[in-house]
């Protein structure tokens, strides 16, 4: 069955760059698109951006200059990066496979953005 | 971007009742639109899509509708798995979500 799980960091420094991964199993990248979407605490939900299945991405505007998704179709792995992280960065961070909607998505990983 | 405005932000009914959540899209999006539920500590997981079908295994006293820019979620004899937050969400463009409604029993 389609799987997906994010890891990463649970603590990352003001002003450091966030990374996370998101392995999914049951599905391949190559004919599938994953998103990467994130909540702060007690808040509602934020698409962050999206890699295709033919590998071109598309981002939020409020923070397409801090973000990049990448992949590894071989290791069946979608990667996050995030650069120059605040405190409002602080969130659950979920990774879904994405149609025009979110059908499968990750258990999510709380990041917390904190000296 | 579209953006997504969602009402109410909160509601408080009682079992078997029935509930309305709104969702107003700034442009047209042409019944590309989905509704989630999400639990507390859970992830999100899709109701409804394309405004009105079903999505497998949701139970039948969930339904969409709506066009253009107006959408809705309709809550027939409301359950007690039923109380939690609901997001709806455009899938034509910048994939937006609305600010969520939490419902609560009365």
């Amino acid at each position: 069955q389609v799987q997906l799980k994010e890891s990463g960091p649970g603590l990352v420094q003001p002003s450091q760059t966030l990374s996370l991964t998101c392995t999914v199993s049951g599905l391949s990248l190559t004919s599938n698109s994953v998103s990467w979407i994130r909540q702060p605490p007690g808040k509602g939900l934020e698409w962050m951006g999206v890699i295709w299945s033919n590998g071109g991405t598309d981002y939020n505007s409020a923070i397409k200059s801090r973000l990049s998704i990448s992949r590894d179709t071989s290791k069946s792995q979608v990667f996050l990066k995030m650069n120059s992280l605040q405190t409002e960065d602080t969130a659950m961070y979920f990774c879904a496979r994405n149609s025009y909607y979110f059908d499968y998505w990750g258990q999510g990983v709380m990041v917390t953005v904190s000296s | 971007d579209i953006q997504m405005t969602q009402s109410p932000a909160s509601l408080s009914a009682s079992l078997g009742e029935t509930v309305t959540i709104e969702c107003l899209a700034s442009e047209d999006i042409y019944d590309i639109l989905a509704w989630y539920q999400q639990k507390p500590g859970k992830s999100p997981q899709l109701l409804i899509y394309d405004a009105s079908s079903l999505h497998t295994g949701v139970p039948s006293r969930f339904s969409g509708s709506g066009s253009g820019t107006q959408y809705s979620l309709k809550i027939n004899s409301l359950q007690p798995e039923d109380f939690a937050s609901y997001y709806c969400q455009n899938g034509l463009s910048a994939l937006t979500f609305g600010s969520g409604t939490k419902l609560e029993i009365k």
